[in-house]
This record gives C-alpha cells, sequence and structure tokens, in this order.
C-alpha cells in the first residue's frame, strides 16, 4: 500500500526567505501523481502544485517550485520570497489507483508553516 | 471556479444520534470524497463514491455510511454518532480524468458529545 510522509510537524521562515517542506512517499507504481494543497486557517484547502512521475522536470507555480526526486521517492515543496499569505497547514498527496479503476488521494499528517514578520 | 458546499460549518450532536452530512457540488464531477482531518493524522478517506449510486471504502469506514443518489450530492452519514467520531470533515470532488486534482468545501467541524 502507497504511504505519504511528511516529518515535519511545524515550521518557520522569516517573511521574504525560502522554506522548503519535505515529502516523502512510497510506492511500486510506475506512473503517478504528487500534490501539494494549502490550507489556510478556517479557510478551504486548495491545490497549490502538481507534479507527474513520468515528468522529469520539476513543476513550478510562481514562488512554488517541487523538487522531485523520484528514485529517492521525494517531493519537497519550496516556497521563495515567503509571504504572510502563506502561513497554513500544507499537505503532501499522493494519487493512487483503485479496485475500481478510480482515483483516490493519500495524504500526509500535513506540515504547518508560519511566517515571521 | 468549482463551488462545492457542505451544509454546516459547526455540528453538535449527542452520542447515540444518527448525523448526516451534507456535500454538494455544482460542476457536475463524477468522483466525490469524504475525509475526516484530526491533528498529527492528516486527511484520511472514509468513502468515496465515482458515480451516483456508485461507493467503494476508504482507509476508515467503519461507523460511517455514504449515500449518493443525485450526482451532485454526497452524504455522509454516522448511523450511531461516538464521541471518537468528533472531527473535521472535508468533502472534496473530481472530475474524472488522468490528471485532475481534487476540489474541497470548507468543512464541517463536527462534536460529539
Amino acid at each position: 500500500a502507497q504511504t505519504v510522509t511528511q516529518s515535519q510537524p511545524e515550521m518557520s521562515v522569516q517573511e521574504a526567505e525560502t522554506v522548503t517542506l519535505s515529502c516523502t512517499y512510497d510506492t511500486s507504481e510506475s506512473d503517478y501523481y504528487l500534490f501539494w494543497y494549502k490550507q489556510p486557517p478556517s479557510r478551504q484547502m486548495i491545490l497549490v502544485i502538481r507534479q507527474e512521475a513520468y515528468k522529469q522536470q520539476n513543476a513550478t507555480e510562481n514562488r512554488f517550485s517541487v523538487n522531485f526526486q523520484k528514485a529517492a521517492k521525494s517531493f519537497s515543496l519550496k516556497i521563495s520570497d515567503s509571504q504572510l499569505g502563506d502561513a497554513a497547514m500544507y499537505f503532501c498527496a499522493y494519487r493512487s489507483l483503485t479496485t475500481s479503476g478510480t482515483y483516490k488521494y493519500i495524504f500526509g499528517t500535513g506540515t504547518r508553516l508560519k511566517v515571521l514578520a | 471556479d468549482v463551488k462545492v458546499t457542505q451544509s454546516s460549518r459547526y455540528l453538535v450532536k449527542r452520542t447515540g444520534e444518527k448525523v448526516f452530512l451534507e456535500c454538494v457540488q455544482d460542476m457536475d464531477h463524477e468522483n466525490m470524497f469524504w475525509y475526516r482531518q484530526d491533528p498529527g493524522l492528516g486527511l484520511r478517506l472514509i468513502y468515496f463514491s465515482y458515480d451516483v449510486k456508485m461507493k467503494e471504502k476508504g482507509d476508515i469506514p467503519e461507523g460511517y455510511s455514504v449515500s449518493r443518489e443525485k450526482k451532485e450530492r454526497f452524504s455522509l452519514i454516522l448511523e450511531s454518532a461516538s464521541t471518537n467520531q468528533t472531527s473535521m470533515y472535508l468533502c472534496a470532488t473530481r472530475v474524472q480524468g488522468y490528471n485532475q486534482p481534487q476540489h474541497f468545501g470548507d468543512g464541517t467541524r463536527l462534536s460529539i458529545l
């Protein structure tokens, strides 16, 4: 069974600095998707970035980028020029194929990011 | 934008009650999901539905059931609520497709007394 591990329960970063959130996963599949979701305090969970396993190029969305190391099964999120609005819980997720042929998502335990002014 | 609406933001019920949590989406998505979110445990999948009247157990289905009679609505049912079901419940939807992400509702914080 696939698992997703986020080993950092909490991280802090100074405003305008860069921070990296870690995520590792375990799978026997060769083709899959990985996601980072952001959940601001008392607000809706939203997609930050996604990565296809067969693409070697790391995904980038504005200040957010990933470091995808397929052999190491590592999928870290880098936030550059951190802003106060980046403060949130961040979840790493793995898309898994089910027996019915559809997809479900396996989430990590989350990393709470604090941004210091 | 996708709109996923959960019927209540906060809900307080008593042990033994039958509890219904409703989720409605406006984008004709085939897939719908129910998760519970607990500190230190992340999101855990309870049930999901890949089409009307079709459902599949997630990782923690015990004590829960679901209903999907119409495409836009996915209900989570706590048959006999217990205190260990106190949690944040999140509904998510997804259009069928290889690389499509999930879209989440605001969540329902359920307290069982």
